[in-house]
This record gives structure tokens, C-alpha cells and sequence, in this order.
């Protein structure tokens, strides 16, 4: 059964203290593993899509990463303003083309 | 304009009430989507529209009805609803079904009382 799994499920940092966010996955298939980032009652915005393992996307204090089993996102001296919840889903490469997404990890930055 | 519009941005109705919540982009995608989202959780497929045509419907209960009326324009009819079914509704367009990158709106977050 595909799957998508994120730890941690809460982070506080201090603003400037680097992290990284983990997306574990099980998927037959994978088409393309996506992050996306949330502030609370909005909706989710695009971030970054991966499509093979040892591929890298960056944004600004952003880095994703993928391997053949997981994603990391990186983030380097974070800012008040990088808290959000950091959403992680994946698409199969055949079949339907339904997101799967993972619970998210909400990240709090404090000044 | 890189926007999808939703309204209303919040909505209370009662459990025998009908409402429609209206989901619009002038993107020129070809692909329409309504999530359900409960809070810390993630968005949950409900529906997709391609080419206005309807596509996938996630076994989601008849009190919810989908509406695609034209390329631009997407409508969740809402009757009869539970408690249960509060929760923010997310409308999606991506350019066409099988492309990626997802654009959200902003959402409308309903209360069933």
C-alpha cells in the first residue's frame, strides 16, 4: 500500500537554527515526490517537486533533497517567517493520478 | 494571474440547509479539484474535473455534489450535511489531470452545525 510518513510531527527552532524536515515513502512507482508549505487556514502552496533519487531542488533557504526510499527538506538559518506546516506527498507512476500526502510537520520558528 | 479564488471563506449552515461553496481560476488549467481538510490533518480527494468532465470521485457521500459548469468555474453543491463534514474545503487547478504542480486556493472553511 503506497504510503507517505513525516517526522518530525512538531519542530521549534530558534530563527538561524538549521534543520531538516524527513519524508519517508512507499510507493509502486514513483512519478514525482512534491513538498508544499502551509500557513494555517490557507491552502497548501507549491514548493518544489523531485522526480529521481540524488536529485536536489533549492529555494531560497530551502533545499530538497530525495533518495530512493525518503526526502529531506533542509533549511538553513530560518526565519520567523518559514513557520508553516511543511506538507510531503507523492504520485504514482501509473494509474490514478491522486496525490498521497503525509501529515505534515508544523515548523515554528521563534525570533 | 496565478490565482484560484475561493468563496465564501467561511461558511456556517445548519443540517438542513443547502449551500454552495464556488471555486474560480483564469489560469487556463484544464484540471479542477476539491480536498477536504480537517485541522492537522492532511487534504483529502474528494473530486477532479478534466476538461469539465468528471473524473474521479473519491466515494464522497451525495450530500456532497460536484459542478463544473464551464473551464474556469467549479461548484460543491452542499445539502443536508453532519456535524462531521466541518472542515476547510480546498479547490485546486493544475494544467491538465496528469500535471503536477497543484495551485490551492485559499479555502473555505465550513461549520455544520
Amino acid at each position: 500500500e503506497d504510503q507517505v510518513t513525516q517526522s518530525p510531527e512538531a519542530l521549534r527552532l530558534q530563527e538561524g537554527e538549521s534543520s531538516s524536515l524527513n519524508c519517508s515513502y512507499t510507493v509502486s512507482g514513483l512519478r514525482g515526490l512534491f513538498w508544499y508549505r502551509q500557513d494555517p487556514g490557507k491552502g497548501p502552496e507549491f514548493l518544489f517537486t523531485l522526480y529521481s533519487a540524488g536529485e536536489e531542488k533549492e529555494k531560497e533557504r530551502l533545499k530538497a533533497t530525495l533518495t530512493k526510499k525518503e526526502s529531506f527538506l533542509h533549511i538553513t538559518a530560518p526565519k520567523p517567517e518559514d513557520s508553516a506546516t511543511y506538507l510531503c506527498a507523492v504520485r504514482r507512476a501509473s494509474g490514478t493520478y491522486k496525490y498521497i500526502f503525509g501529515t505534515g510537520t508544523r515548523l515554528k520558528v521563534l525570533a | 494571474d496565478t490565482e484560484v479564488t475561493q468563496t465564501p471563506k467561511h461558511l456556517v449552515m445548519g443540517m438542513t440547509n443547502k449551500k454552495s461553496l464556488k471555486c474560480e481560476q483564469h489560469m487556463g488549467h484544464r484540471a479542477m479539484y476539491w480536498y477536504k481538510q480537517k485541522a492537522k490533518k492532511p487534504p483529502e480527494l474528494m473530486f477532479v474535473y478534466s476538461y469539465e468532465k468528471l473524473s474521479i470521485n473519491e466515494s464522497v457521500p451525495s450530500r456532497f455534489s460536484p459542478e463544473c459548469p464551464n473551464s474556469s468555474l467549479l461548484n460543491l453543491h452542499l445539502h443536508a450535511l453532519q456535524p462531521e463534514d466541518s472542515a476547510l474545503y480546498l479547490c485546486a487547478s493544475s494544467l491538465g489531470q496528469g500535471d503536477e504542480k497543484l495551485f490551492f486556493g485559499s479555502g473555505t472553511q465550513l461549520s455544520v452545525l
